[in-house]
């Protein structure tokens, strides 16, 4: 089966870095994504990893490591606006095609 | 600006009712995905579909079926509604992967979402 684990819940105050992890256990593996979700929105893109390594996008990086099964999504210079829910995803394959498995998101509270 | 259109934002049905959710998307991607969001479950994948006509089940499809007619529809219909399936739903789109081909290619696409209440 397809398995995707974070963590519930993490709060943070503006300006600090928070590093959201997220580890996984699935098929096919073909890419990993962070996606940001706000209250009553649709989730919007952040990241893709496919590669071993860092990729770095402004305030927003994430790192992957294919052999331990390991990703974390890392915010800095925390805004008020970063309060959401960041999502996890992993793109398995199978003979037909691609689909995205989701975690259960993360809700980050960034607070004054 | 590519779009991913669900035609109801807010729905109510009867519990029994054959409900219809509609996803259009702009782009001519070849895959199209239907998810239900549960708090405390996440994104949950119910079918997909690669190409017009056909399907693929996903995780959770037990009670749902899905038409793709046309490459830019995707159709989910709740046969006989239940309360259980009071949920959001979240159709999403991309450009076609074939298994081991890497890159982005544009990533996926979601809707805004139908708040369905089943009562």
């Amino acid at each position: 089966g397809q398995n995707i684990d974070q963590p519930t819940e993490m709060t943070a105050t503006e300006g600090a870095i928070v590093q959201i992890n997220c580890t996984y256990q699935t098929s096919g593996f073909n890419g990993l994504f962070w996606y940001q979700q706000h209250a009553g929105e649709a989730p919007t893109f952040l990241s893709y990893n496919v590669l071993d390594g860092l990729e770095e996008k402004g305030r927003f990086s994430s790192f992957l490591s294919r052999s331990k099964g390991y990703s974390y999504l890392l915010l800095k210079e925390l805004q008020m606006k970063d309060s959401a829910s960041y999502l996890c995803a992993v793109r398995v394959a199978n003979q037909a095609g691609t689909a995205l498995i989701f975690g259960k998101g993360t809700t980050l509270s960034v607070s004054s | 600006d590519v779009k991913v259109t669900q035609s109801s934002r807010y729905l109510v049905k009867r519990t029994g009712e054959k409900v219809f959710l509609e996803c259009v998307q702009d782009m001519d991607h070849e895959n199209m995905f239907w998810y239900r969001q549960d708090p405390g479950l996440g994104l949950r994948l119910i079918y997909f579909s690669y190409d017009v006509k056909m399907k693929e089940k996903g995780d959770i499809p037990e009670g749902y079926s899905v038409s793709r007619e046309k490459k830019e529809r995707f159709s989910l219909i709740l046969e006989s509604a239940s309360t259980n399936q009071t949920s959001m739903y979240l159709c999403a789109s991309s450009l076609w992967i074939r298994p081991g081909q890497g890159g982005l290619v544009h990533g996926y696409t979601f809707g805004s979402g139908t708040r369905l209440t089943v009562v």
